[in-house]
């Protein structure tokens, strides 16, 4: 059964740097691209991005372009979300997602539990 | 503003049908994927593609699509399935992927 299991939750300040993780059991780490998507507070999921594994291929929503990177450790399958120069607007739980690529359609259909992650000065 | 629009919110009598839609230019090239989520929990994978349930997720939830509308049909809507639901597919550039609005559904 594959399991995605996220790092605790972060607090940290404006400006600061955050890094969240996903470690990925039961599976076949390379098949899959890890996803991350987001949900501030009452408000709606926002993609920023995948990874795969097996290509070290990235692809970021423009909006976080410049902002975050995604990486995997192959040697442990664990992904990586770093994020930058944080503002109140990133206060949000973090998601990632096993992520399966279609010429017409893409679907994430396992999940991590969420991390939480607010930044407040 | 999102380039694919979610009505904000839906309600439905329990046991009777419901749809949820999903209106994007993209969508007349690219399947929307569909997603429940409940409070305080990750979102569940409903529909991919042309209208595929992974396993575990009841017939009565399908999927559609019509010109620029995809669509979430409900048939025999159950208390449990009152959670928000989320499209997903291309933006209006397919460059990105975006979620829509999300629309909130009531059952009563």
């Amino acid at each position: 059964q594959v399991q995605l299991a996220q790092s605790g939750p972060e607090v940290k300040k404006p400006g600061a740097s955050v890094r969240v993780s996903c470690e990925i059991s039961g599976d076949t780490f390379f098949n899959y691209a890890v996803s991350w998507v987001r949900q501030a507070p009452g408000r709606g999921l926002e993609w920023m991005g995948w990874v795969s594994p097996y290509h070290g291929e990235t692809k970021y929503a423009k909006k976080f372009q410049g902002r975050v990177t995604l990486t995997t450790d192959t040697s442990t399958t664990i992904a990586y979300m770093d994020l930058r120069a944080l503002t109140s607007d990133d206060t949000a739980v973090y998601f990632c997602a096993r992520g399966t690529d279609s010429s017409f359609y893409f679907y994430m259909d396992v999940w991590g539990r969420g991390t939480t992650v607010t930044v407040s000065s | 503003s999102s380039d694919l629009t979610q009505d904000p919110a839906v309600s439905v009598a329990l046991g009777q049908t419901v749809r949820i839609t999903c209106q994007g230019n993209s969508l007349r090239s690219y399947f929307a994927t569909w997603y429940q989520q409940r409070p305080g929990q990750a979102p569940l994978l409903l529909i991919y593609g042309k209208n595929n349930r992974p396993s575990g997720i009841p017939d009565r939830f399908s999927g559609s699509t019509s010109g620029n509308t995809a669509s979430l049909t409900i048939t025999g809507a159950q208390a449990e399935d009152e959670a928000d639901y989320y499209c997903y597919s291309r933006d209006s550039s397919y460059d990105d992927w975006v979620f829509g609005g999300g629309t909130k559904l009531t059952v009563l």
